[in-house]
């Protein structure tokens, strides 16, 4: 079965300071990763994937993605937080065969002015 | 780019009633529609897997008497609640796979997520 840790409930970060928001994951095979944003009360918005290729990804509003296989992990980050920023972020897997995502529990981004 | 309407945004309804939901892909067609549930400052939760012309997958634990799912073209699904009671209330999101590599292959698509009171 795949999983996905978020190990971090909050990140409280100032503006203007690099945000980091951690991810770890379990699945068999290859993964495919994703990380999305959610406002209050509206859906989910697609930031950025890792399929294959370069394991650093670059996604929407300037954020970005490491990923790591060796220590499983796919952390979002960006060099300088905007308050427009904070939201709540979920990290997300698929296994190559399957067609569901598994998500984290989330972690809520509070970038204060 | 590819996009899921949900409809509605948000609906208040009675203990007792059913409330229909629709997901609708606008510019693809899918094959596959994904139904989540959200609670408070929580993740989300696949309620179930919606198939066209076929019946949907349940995950386990969901009722599939209370939660109906439509999937009658390939580009609607519909998820009724039936019989609603106050702890039905929730956050409903669709969502689906647009499939083609011009618009964003093995990424998922959401809908805007339907708020759920049942008072």
């Amino acid at each position: 079965a795949q999983s996905v840790a978020q190990p971090e409930d909050q990140v409280n970060v100032a503006e203007g300071n690099p945000l980091t928001v951690k991810c770890t994951y379990s699945v068999s095979g290859n993964p495919y990763l994703f990380w999305y944003v959610q406002y209050p009360n509206r859906g989910l918005q697609f930031l950025l994937k890792y399929i294959t290729g370069d394991n650093l990804v670059k996604g929407s509003y300037g954020f970005e993605a490491e990923f790591n296989k060796s220590q499983t992990s796919f952390h979002l980050k960006k060099p300088s937080a905007l308050v427009s920023d904070s939201a709540l972020y979920f990290c997300a897997v698929r296994d190559w065969q399957g067609s569901t995502l598994t998500f984290g529990k989330g972690t809520m981004l509070l970038v204060s002015p | 780019g590819a996009v899921v309407s949900q409809h509605p945004s948000w609906v208040i309804c009675k203990s007792g009633t059913s409330v229909k939901i629709e997901c609708r892909s606008l510019d693809f067609q899918a094959t596959t529609m994904f139904w989540y549930r959200q609670f408070p400052k929580q993740s989300l939760m696949l309620m179930a897997t919606s198939n066209e012309g076929s019946k949907a997958t349940y995950e386990q634990g969901v009722e599939k008497d209370k939660f109906l799912i439509n999937h009658a073209s390939l580009t609607l699904s519909t998820l009724t609640v039936t019989s609603a009671h106050p702890e039905d209330s929730s956050f409903y999101i669709c969502s689906a796979n647009p499939g083609d590599p011009g618009l964003g292959f093995y990424g998922y698509t959401f809908g805007s997520g339907t708020r759920l009171t049942v008072v």
